[in-house]
């Protein structure tokens, strides 16, 4: 079956303009995540939603990001007035409910963000 | 916090030669420790997981890790590299006494395999 999209793939846009990216996750998985992945760095942990429950959001670096997850499908991750720091490659994963154990996240192709 | 550390960078190996790439992690207690594989232009793949029991766990693509609990680590292993296992390689830690289910990730270590 079809695993995790994400789109656009590329985005260049400028200084101080909002974004964004979109997630499409795997049929059925309740609980979707967003990371970040900024050159040379590790994986950075952004937002996660499972089902229904209020979603975490520790991970988000400042007020200008935002997530949402409507009918507990598709996510939206809002950047506001973009900072060059922002660039980096956004990757959403996603994954079968997790309440009691680590189940596999699935990731997407990522979407590569470059700020002018 | 919970930390994960890749200390090698980058790796250069010949095809067929064997390969050990390193984890450590620093946490109280035995976290859920995973392998992240990441080809150019792809997502991330998991190549294999430990939660409990053997220490020594098979992976996807002849791949295997070792759990060492009195070293903190969990070093990914394959006895002889084929030149499509060039990539980016990503060591992970869950928690589960926390609510999140998010993975904290080292900062990985890109290996290139000679001809």
């Amino acid at each position: 079956g079809a695993g995790v999209s994400q789109s656009p793939s590329n985005k260049v846009t400028e200084k101080g303009k909002d974004v964004e990216l979109r997630c499409d996750p795997i049929s059925g998985h309740t609980a979707l995540y967003w990371y970040r992945q900024s050159l040379g760095q590790g994986l950075e942990f952004l937002i996660y939603f499972q089902g229904n429950s209020a979603p975490d959001k520790s991970g988000l670096p400042s007020d200008r990001f935002s997530a949402e997850r409507t009918g507990g499908s598709v996510s939206t991750l809002t950047i506001q007035r973009t900072q060059q720091e922002d660039s980096a490659v956004y990757l959403c994963a996603s994954s079968l409910k997790s309440s009691s154990s680590y189940n596999e996240q699935f990731f997407g192709p990522g979407t590569r963000l470059t700020v002018l | 916090a919970q930390s994960v550390t890749q200390p090698d960078i980058h790796i250069t190996v010949s095809e067929g030669a064997s390969l050990e790439l390193r984890c450590n992690y620093s946490y109280g207690a035995t976290p859920y420790l995973f392998w992240y594989v990441q080809s150019p232009g792809q997502g991330l793949q998991l190549l294999l997981k430990y939660f409990s029991g053997d220490t020594l766990v098979q992976g996807i693509k002849g791949f295997e890790a070792e759990f060492k609990r009195s070293q903190s680590s969990f070093n990914l292993r394959k006895p002889s590299v084929h030149w499509s296992d060039a990539a980016e390689y990503f060591c992970a830690v869950g928690l589960m006494d926390t609510g999140r289910r998010a993975l904290t990730f080292g900062s990985g270590t890109r290996l290139q395999v000679q001809p």
